[in-house]
């Protein structure tokens, strides 16, 4: 069975700051792998995604993660975040079809 | 603007009562996974379906709790009887199955047993 670690629960971070956020995965096969962020009140969006090729991913609003597979992590990475950024984020891993999720890291942006 | 819709949005019941929850995943795909939110344990996956057979629904409390896909455009998540450790947001996602696919979130209930 799969599982996934998010190594930080809360992050505070000033506007401007570099942003990364582990996670770790566990799955002995194939895996697909994901960064999902929900802001206050909203469902589930999909950051990056990594389903195989080069392992330096970029998603949307300035966001990257790399898989390192002999880590097997998966972080995510921002070189200078904004305030509203703040939100929660999720690394997901999927394997034999099944999506798991991580605890989650609650980002908050001080401008 | 193909979405998942999922009903109601918001729920509040007593303690006992049944309760469903629907969802309406994209057309065309085949894959459904229902998932719990609390703030204890985060996101939990409760069940998740192909081609409307439910493939895992180990995490889900099977004596109160069941799923269903009725048909390609409805999933159901019932809770009978409901209790107040209950009260959460399900969210439900759907994807277009295969090796390479992502899971589209609707925008959840929010469950409140009293």
């Amino acid at each position: 069975a799969q599982s996934v670690s998010q190594h930080n629960h809360h992050v505070i971070l000033s506007e401007a700051a570099s942003l990364e956020l582990g996670c770790n995965y566990s799955y002995g096969g194939t895996v697909n792998l994901f960064w999902y962020v929900q802001y206050p009140g909203q469902h589930l969006q999909l950051l990056l995604k990594y389903f195989s090729g080069d392992p330096l991913v970029k998603g949307i609003k300035g966001f990257e993660a790399e898989f390192i597979k002999s880590k097997f992590s998966f972080n995510l990475r921002k070189p200078s975040v904004q305030w509203s950024d703040t939100a929660e984020y999720f690394c997901a891993v999927m394997g034999a079809g099944k999506l798991i999720f991580g605890q989650g890291t609650t980002l908050q942006v001080k401008p | 603007d193909a979405r998942v819709t999922q009903t109601p949005r918001h729920k509040v019941t007593e303690m006992g009562q049944e309760v469903t929850m629907r969802c309406q995943p994209i057309l065309g795909h085949n894959t459904v996974f229902w998932y719990r939110q609390t703030m204890m344990q985060g996101l939990e996956l409760l069940a998740y379906f192909r081609n409307r057979a439910p493939l895992d629904d180990s995490g889900m409390p099977k004596d109160r709790f069941s799923a269903e896909m009725p048909d390609a455009t409805l999933a159901t998540l019932k809770i009978q009887p409901s209790e107040p450790r209950d009260s959460a947001v399900y969210f439900c996602a759907s994807g277009s199955g295969g090796s390479s696919t992502e899971a589209f979130f609707g925008q959840g209930t929010r469950l409140t047993v009293v």
